[in-house]
């Protein structure tokens, strides 16, 4: 079955700190991945994803990701943090069963900046 | 920016009844999943529909039902609910039934007491 694993469940950083959470999922089939966020008291948006190509995928306010086939990885990283930041991290899979694009959903990541 | 707009935002229901959900996708998209999101979890796919048909379904009991209309606005209905229930539901909509990125709406959260 497909599933996600996040690594760290509770990431507490400073600001300016470098910032790297970890992905890993189990798919056999060709993969769709995703980093969505979700800011206290707002919805789930798109950071970056990874179709195809460069395995490197730069997203939106500084985030990016690399996908690494052989270990099953799609790890989130930023240089330099900010207190806006604080959020919950969410990595995902879009697995397509029976013609379903069924996003697979790691449990989060809980991201606090300290300022 | 996502469009995707979801009624009501909260709702508190005791066990054993119904409730029904509300899904606006955003213009142009004629694909709406649906998502329950546990407190402390990740969102769990319940199921898709695509062109008013469902179209893949997760791990949840026949108790949990959809409906897809022309304006590819959907519902979630929900029946004889358990305490289990309470949760964030999202939906999502994206252009076409396949890999296409899926944008999500605020949610309903519903407390079933």
């Amino acid at each position: 079955a497909q599933s996600v694993s996040q690594h760290n469940h509770h990431v507490i950083l400073s600001e300016a700190a470098s910032l790297e959470l970890g992905c890993n999922y189990s798919y056999g089939g060709t993969v769709n991945l995703f980093w969505y966020v979700q800011y206290p008291g707002q919805h789930l948006q798109l950071l970056l994803k990874y179709f195809s190509g460069d395995p490197l995928v730069k997203g939106i306010k500084g985030f990016e990701a690399e996908f690494i086939k052989s270990k099953f990885s799609f790890n989130l990283r930023k240089p330099s943090v900010q207190w806006s930041d604080t959020a919950e991290y969410f990595c995902a899979v879009n697995a397509v069963i029976q013609g379903a694009q069924k996003l697979v959903f790691g449990q989060g990541t809980r991201l606090t900046i300290n300022p | 920016e996502t469009g995707v707009t979801q009624s009501p935002t909260h709702l508190i229901k005791t066990r054993g009844q119904q409730v029904t959900l509300r899904c606006s996708s955003q213009s142009g998209h004629n694909t709406v999943s649906w998502y329950q999101q546990a407190l402390g979890q990740g969102p769990q796919f319940i199921f898709q529909y695509y062109r008013e048909e469902e179209n893949g379904r997760g791990n949840f009991p026949p108790r949990f039902s959809g409906l897809q209309f022309p304006n590819y606005s959907s519902e979630l209905n929900v029946n004889a609910l358990e305490l289990d229930d309470s949760a964030l539901y999202l939906c999502a909509s994206s252009l076409l039934a396949g890999t296409e990125t899926q944008y999500f709406g605020p949610g309903t959260r519903l407390l079933v007491l």
